[in-house]
Formats: structure tokens, sequence, C-alpha cells
């Protein structure tokens, strides 16, 4: 059964610091996709991951994956208030059909 | 408008009540899924559908059911059997090539009177 563990679960951080959000899973899976909800909202998609060594960037957020330590982290650069939201990871099985999602990291950027 | 549309927006389920969720989208997408989301929580897949008139169930699917008559239309339904349906339920859909994104409607807040 596939595992898929965030840390940390909340974090709370002041404008302009740097932070990273850690994603561990359990089995073997070449595809790895973080997502931001907003309170009460959907998810929205942020990145896709596919292979090993990838890094995407997007602003001041950018995600790598590492295959072989089954762990991807979402690295945050100069954080503002507009960042705060909950960011999930979320593995995708061998099949390609099903996705398993973290608990989700719900960060909160104070000014 | 392209998209994925849930509704009701809201809705509210009675004691021994069965209630149905609807999900439609027009992406042409072949898969269609339904999570749930308790607060505070991450996504748990209740039950998914790869292609129309077949579906398999996730890892939480007691007490609830599904159809996919048609390609564009994913309906869950919560039964009186599901104790807790209190939760907010999100359809995802899928594209069967390319990079697998799953692409969520709005959501359906559900509460129990």
């Amino acid at each position: 059964e596939l595992k898929v563990e965030q840390n940390p679960l909340f974090l709370s951080m002041q404008e302009g610091k740097n932070y990273t959000i850690y994603c561990n899973y359990s089995t073997t899976s070449d595809r790895l996709y973080w997502y931001r909800q907003d309170p009460g909202k959907s998810l929205e998609s942020l990145f896709v991951l596919l292979s090993n060594g990838a890094v995407k960037q997007e602003g001041r957020l950018m995600a790598s994956l590492d295959t072989k330590a089954r762990l991807s982290t979402l690295h945050i650069t100069a954080a503002v208030h507009d960042l705060s939201a909950t960011y999930f990871c979320a593995v995708g099985e061998t099949s390609g059909s099903r996705l398993t999602f973290g608990e989700g990291t719900q960060l909160t950027v104070n000014p | 408008d392209g998209g994925i549309t849930q509704s009701p927006k809201y809705l509210f389920r009675k004691e021994g009540q069965n209630v149905t969720l609807s999900c439609e989208q027009n992406l042409n997408h072949d898969a269609m899924y339904w999570y749930r989301q308790d607060p505070g929580q991450g996504l748990r897949l209740i039950y998914y559908s790869q292609i129309v008139n077949d579906f398999q169930k996730g890892d939480i699917a007691e007490g609830y059911s599904v159809s996919r008559e048609k390609k564009e239309s994913f309906p869950l339904t919560v039964t009186s059997a599901q104790k807790n349906p209190t939760a907010f339920y999100l359809c995802a859909t899928k594209t069967s090539s390319g990079r697998n994104i799953q692409y969520f409607g709005a959501g359906t807040r559900l509460s129990v009177l």
C-alpha cells in the first residue's frame, strides 16, 4: 500500500523567509504532483514531476523529485502573504490510474 | 465554458436519506474520480472510473455508490449506510494520455441535519 507523508503539517513563516516542505512516499513511483488549496476552495495543480531529478519552478515556488530517495521537496523563496494556503503532494501509482495524497501542509505567511 | 461542474455547492442530508452529488465535465476526459476531504485532512479516494460503464472502489467506498453511464457524468450517491457523511466532496477528471494530471471541480459541501 502506497503511503505519502508530508512534513511539516503546519508551517508559520514570516514574509521574506525561505522554507522547504517535504514529501516522502513508500513505494516506487515516477509521478509526483503538487497542488494548492485555498480555504474552502478546490485544488489547483502547481507542478508535475515525471522523472528522477526533475525540477520545476514557478515564481517563488520550486519543486524537485528524487525517485531513488522517494522524496519530493517544495521550496519557498522569500515568502509573501499570497502564498498562504494548504499544499498537497500526490503520488501516482505505477498503473497511472490513481493518486495517493499526503495530509497537506498548511502554510501561513505573516507580515 | 469548459470545465468540471459539481452541484449543488451545499447539500444537507436528513437521517436515513440518500443524496446524490452531481459531477459533469466537458473536457472529454476519460477518467473521473470522487474524493472525500474532512476538515484539516488530505483527500481520500471513494470511487473512480476510467471508462464508461466501469468503475472501481477506492479506499473508502463503503456507504457510497456511483454510476458511469455517460462519459461526461459521474454522479455519487451517499447512502444512508454512510453514518458520517459530513465532509467536502471533490470530483476530478483526468485524460488517459500525457502527464496524467487530475483536475478538480469546485466541490460539494455535505452536512447532516
